[in-house]
């Protein structure tokens, strides 16, 4: 089982629209709704942020949404603040009954 | 409230063991699946596998078979990471984490242990 594909950085600027993709396989992303997303800043535990595909924990911000379409899984991070810079990984379910993250994504806030 | 606490940082010798614990609190233990990650320094999360905490059947994940050990005290809420032959590419923070499930919610982790630096050098 491959680490799930995600861009090793994005960018933005405060107040504007980022997007993170997380790509799979059928046998991982593509064939559960059980994907999740963690914001890890540096020297820090994992924060869940989204689980279900598209839920949000309470206490976390609306700004954070997420997506999946066939293969791909997405975070959206809208109204960037500075708060928000930080590691983003994806997480899967997979077939073998085991869980997979992506690489991590390294948000960098302008 | 839910807690994950692990045990102290650890420094080891090339080929030696290394047994690190997770002691859970807050909340009925054998009800929930408690899984292990690895992050070596500067790099990303990686999923090494679960025990299943009514059980004890333990699942690895591809690459984290072998030399690694999951193991349960039950009777102290407490789950055990056991890593053999340890090299210097072991060295990382190995996090335990609670994953949560339900039939509305789906799975998630949302609680992390604090981590516990092993650091594998001679």
């Amino acid at each position: 089982q491959s680490a799930l594909t995600q861009p090793a950085s994005v960018s933005g600027s405060p107040g504007q629209s980022i997007t993170i993709s997380c790509s799979g396989t059928s046998s991982d992303i593509g064939g559960y709704k059980y994907i999740s997303w963690y914001q890890q800043h540096p020297g820090k535990v994992p924060k869940l942020m989204i689980y279900s595909v598209n839920s949000r924990p309470s206490g976390v911000s609306n700004r954070f949404s997420g997506s999946k379409s066939g293969n791909t899984a997405s975070l959206t991070i809208s109204g960037l603040q500075a708060e928000d810079e930080a590691d983003y990984y994806c997480c899967s379910y997979t077939t073998i009954s085991t869980w997979v993250f992506g690489g991590g994504t390294k948000v960098t806030v302008l | 409230q839910v807690q994950l606490v692990q045990s102290g940082s650890e420094l080891k010798n090339p080929g030696a063991s290394v047994k690190i614990s997770c002691k859970a609190s807050g909340y009925s233990f054998t009800t929930l699946s408690l899984h292990w990650v690895r992050q070596a320094p500067g790099q990303g999360l990686e999923y090494m596998g679960w025990i299943h905490t009514n059980t004890g059947d333990p699942t690895f994940a591809p690459g984290f078979t072998g030399r690694f050990v999951f193991s349960l005290d039950t009777s102290v809420s407490t789950t055990y990471l056991q890593i053999s032959s340890l090299t210097a590419e072991d060295t990382a923070i190995y996090y335990c984490a609670r994953m949560y499930y339900s039939d509305t919610t789906g799975y998630m982790i949302d609680h992390w242990g604090q981590g516990t630096l092993v650091t594998v050098s001679s």
